[in-house]
């Protein structure tokens, strides 16, 4: 089945480590994005990417970075910059104006 | 920036009519879209209207879109405990970069009543 798919769905982390939170399409298309949610913040964007070995920042990219090697896949770097990281993280790809179409989500806690 | 706007909260009963409403300020939006997003997991899509459209019905879902007025709104009729969830309306550009671009609103939580 066609779909989009994040992993792990926990992920916990110490003070001063990095993590990467994975994101897999397999519905060919271009554009990749990754979202921030707080209660009550609605989607804040973190980076997207229209097209392979490009991306953009979005409105709350400081200590996160990403990469787009390959179309299906688009990792997310939380650094230890991020002085806040704790939320849930929501990738979605999309194809030009058509509907986006997102994963489960990564609730990622520091501990 | 582009910006949506959205009412945060809305409790209903059960067998009544939900209506969520939603204002945006860019007028070069092409698509504008309904998201549904039950607790702990992603946002789904219910529906979508193109900006040259006034109004989409999809069984219990309406859509009325007021382009003038930059307004988009969205029905549930016999509103069902399984429809309690948050409610994010988005919308997307025209062309070019813009047609890639995705803004959200912070979305309404509705809250059914038996």
């Amino acid at each position: 089945d066609g779909g989009i798919t994040q992993s792990p769905k926990y992920l916990f982390r110490k003070e001063g480590q990095n993590v990467t939170l994975s994101c897999e399409q397999n519905l060919n298309h271009d554009a990749m994005y990754w979202y921030r949610q707080d209660p009550g913040q609605g989607l804040r964007l973190i980076y997207y990417s229209q097209i392979v070995n490009d991306f953009q920042k979005g409105d709350i990219a400081e200590g996160y970075s990403v990469s787009r090697e390959k179309k299906e896949s688009f990792p997310l770097t939380v650094t230890s910059a991020q002085k806040n990281p704790t939320a849930f993280y929501l990738c979605a790809s999309r194809t030009g104006g058509d509907e986006a179409f997102f994963g489960q989500g990564t609730r990622l806690t520091v501990v | 920036g582009e910006d949506v706007e959205q009412s945060l909260f809305l409790s209903v009963r059960e067998g009544d009519s939900s209506v969520i409403n939603c204002t945006y300020t860019d007028s070069s939006s092409t698509y504008l879209y309904w998201y549904k997003q039950e607790p702990g997991a992603g946002l789904q899509l219910l529906t979508y209207i193109f900006s040259n459209m006034d109004m989409k019905q999809d069984q219990r879902l309406t859509v009325l879109l007021n382009k003038k007025d930059k307004h988009l709104s969205l029905r549930i009729a016999d509103t069902q405990t399984g429809d309690s969830a948050i409610y994010f309306c988005a919308e997307s550009g025209n062309s070019g970069a813009g047609s890639y671009q995705l803004t959200f609103g912070k979305g309404t939580k509705l809250s059914v009543i038996p």
